[in-house]
């Protein structure tokens, strides 16, 4: 497609549980970026990868949350023992290498209950 | 600590009435200035990047200005289709993550 996409649109869970978040960037952009954005707040950075590999994961909260890109295209969050504060709208951009302005996705919307 | 600050939180105007949306922020070396667009439901929508003070960039009715402390959304005659959150973003330091403010929410009445 020509745009940014993330599956599922909506995914509800349950306290303790693990979840995977997939993002299908645009075709041929190198950089993949993750945030997350809770209600009402702008969204707060999560991980940054160039090609296959994280090249600033800094924003990630704890050891709970991990990412992976293995071909440098599809990228995972992957989110163990899942707690209530992670409920958020995690989203996806991506960039040629180079330049500044991501292209979002919609986001995966992740109620844990 | 890098900080970005938008004003004001909400904004409502007439079709037709011109406003400024604007953004403050404070950090350690500028590496580019962002505006998205966000609309409910939606991830934000890249608008304008603005590297250095003095620039500006148009597109349609939007209109982005930057000086050392601030950047200014200008928005020349709205119409209702410009409702949406206006979200503002700065780029600091030798990474390539953004820090983003709280957004102006922006409704336009016809």
């Amino acid at each position: 497609g020509a745009g940014v996409s993330q599956t599922p649109s909506n995914k509800v869970t349950e306290k303790g549980k693990y979840v995977e978040l997939r993002c299908d960037p645009i075709s041929g952009h190198t950089a993949l970026y993750w945030y997350r954005q809770s209600l009402g707040q702008g969204p707060e950075f999560l991980i940054y990868f160039q090609g296959t590999g994280a090249a600033d994961d800094s924003g990630l909260p704890n050891d709970r949350f991990f990412a992976v890109r293995p071909e440098g295209s599809v990228s995972t969050l992957k989110i163990q023992r899942t707690e209530r504060g992670d409920s958020a709208v995690y989203l996806c951009a991506s960039s040629p290498q180079g330049e500044d302005g991501y292209t979002f996705g919609s986001g995966t919307r992740l109620t844990v209950v | 600590e890098d900080q970005v600050t938008q004003s004001p939180e909400a904004l409502r105007l007439q079709e037709g009435e011109s406003s400024s949306l604007n953004c403050s922020y404070t950090v350690s070396g500028l590496r580019g200035l962002f505006w998205y667009r966000q609309d409910p439901g939606k991830g934000p929508e890249f608008l304008f990047t603005l590297y250095s003070a003095g620039e500006e960039k148009e597109k349609e009715r939007l209109k982005a200005t930057l000086t050392k402390k601030e950047s200014f959304l200008h928005i020349t005659a709205p119409k209702p289709e410009d409702s949406a959150t206006y979200l503002c973003a700065v780029n600091a330091g030798n990474n390539r993550k953004l820090i983003w403010g709280l957004g102006t929410s922006l409704a336009v009445n016809p």
